[in-house]
């Protein structure tokens, strides 16, 4: 199967900072990425969806000037949550699409203090 | 919208038991439905993809039925282990093409030795 990392894996920030998270495909180019967040024992919800090159479009309720994604290439997609506040505190997992499989990388979890 | 309902929301067994988590969504209308296995504080492994014109799938000790016209799938575990544990996410996919699954909120299951 595809190989999907991301970093950093779990972060600590103060409140107010900004954090990037990475997602990168090892050894596939995705056209197509996926953003999701998970709070404890929640579900996957779906933050946004973008495409490589393009603008990301977000979910109902995601906010698009908070969570900047960029996906400038392939392989790579960042996600950045920006001025953070302990409600943002979640389990971020990015999830690369090709050919019509979603492959999901091992996820950041942030902890916003 | 799209919801996926997951019952029981945990589930405590001793090993060796054979069981059945359950699986609903409200929109029949889908392109495949996904099992997912999610570890503590970890990311998704993939156990088993039914398309919508399937009716299950088998992987090992793991057999996962649809019923797509009823909106429910059943993932059946054989002879459990202790290393079974783990949370369950059920997936759908609306249709082909860039569009993500929506997840459960998952069966969190606890083997016991």
């Amino acid at each position: 199967g595809a190989v999907v990392s991301q970093h950093p894996s779990r972060v600590i920030c103060k409140s107010g900072t900004s954090v990037k998270i990475e997602c990168r495909s090892l050894d596939f180019q995705a056209t197509t990425m996926f953003w999701y967040r998970q709070f404890p024992k929640q579900s996957l919800m779906l933050m946004a969806t973008s495409n490589e090159g393009s603008k990301a479009t977000y979910e109902q309720g995601v906010e698009k000037d908070k969570f900047l994604i960029n996906h400038a290439s392939l392989t790579l997609s960042t996600l950045t949550v920006t001025s953070a506040h302990p409600e943002d505190s979640s389990f971020y997992i990015c999830s690369p699409q090709i050919q019509e499989t979603q492959y999901f990388g091992p996820g950041t979890r942030l902890l916003v203090l | 919208k799209q919801e996926v309902t997951q019952i029981p929301a945990a589930l405590s067994v001793p090993e060796g038991e054979n069981l059945v988590l359950n699986c609903s969504f409200t929109d029949s209308a889908i392109y495949n439905l996904q099992w997912f296995r999610q570890d503590p504080g970890k990311g998704l492994t993939s156990l088993l993809l039914i398309q919508s014109s399937q009716r299950e799938q088998t992987s090992g000790r793991l057999n996962a039925s649809l019923d797509k016209s009823s909106g429910r799938s059943t993932l059946y575990i054989a002879a459990s282990q202790p290393g079974d544990s783990a949370t369950y996410l059920c997936a759908v996919r609306r249709n082909s093409g860039n569009t993500p699954l929506v997840f459960g909120k998952g069966t969190r299951l606890s083997v016991i030795a």
